[in-house]
């Protein structure tokens, strides 16, 4: 089974600071085609979770710029470039390249 | 516009069974696949697998054979998790979700199904 790791596990940031969420993964996710089969969700409190990023570095519909996706082999990257209020939650990263699974999740605070 | 209505909260028994139902709408149903994610509390997300709403095929991720059956009836477009045998361990909350344009992964996503197993 491929095993996802994130970190940190807990983030708090400042409004307006960058912020950055790292997960890994055991084996390549890299599909024959050429695409990361690596996926980004939030999980807002009490709703849903909703698409962030998908196949490792694009963003979902309606998702703001100030978020991105980067790769680099087994290591993915999910960066905020200026942090507001409404990012709070849940993030999670997923791979969907085997029988999918999700990281462990990563609690972003505002201070 | 894509919608996932989920059925309401249930309180079972152990031993008993429940059926959480998902009515989509504002697409063709059999064009996208079906995902189940679990959350048990204060926990974090579990796929528990997917439906091919065109064939019926279901596929089950490891811990979620036996006890769980995803269906269909693509005339009402719903999808449907049945899960029997309860024990409180499955006291989640349960969440379909639509795969995307670009694969049978999570996109759009329904509100949820609080699944509660106390005797």
């Amino acid at each position: 089974d491929i095993v996802m790791t994130q970190s940190p596990l807990s983030l708090p940031v400042t409004p307006g600071e960058p912020a950055s969420i790292s997960c890994r993964s055991s084996q390549s996710l890299l599909h024959s085609i050429g695409y990361n089969y690596l996926h980004w969700y939030l999980q807002k409190p009490g709703q849903s979770p909703q698409l962030l990023i998908f196949l490792g570095s694009n963003r979902a519909s309606g998702v703001p710029d100030r978020f991105s996706g980067s790769v680099s082999g087994t290591d993915f990257t999910l960066k905020i470039s200026r942090v507001e209020a409404e990012d709070a939650g849940v993030y999670y990263c997923m791979q969907a390249l085997q029988m999918y699974t999700f990281g462990q999740g990563t609690k972003l605070e505002i201070k | 516009q894509v919608q996932l209505a989920q059925s309401g909260s249930e309180l079972k028994k152990p031993g008993a069974s429940v059926k959480v139902s998902c009515k989509a709408s504002g697409y063709n149903f059999t064009s996208y696949a079906m995902n189940w994610v679990r959350q048990a509390p204060g926990q974090g997300l579990e796929w528990m697998g997917w439906i091919n709403t065109n064939t019926g095929n279901p596929t089950y991720a490891q811990g979620f054979t036996g006890r769980f059956v995803f269906s269909l009836d693509t005339s009402v477009s719903t999808a449907y998790l049945e899960i029997s045998s309860l024990r409180a361990e499955d006291t989640a909350v349960y969440f379909c979700a639509r795969g995307h344009d670009y694969g049978d992964f999570p996109d759009y996503w329904g509100q949820g199904t609080q699944v509660t197993v106390s005797s």
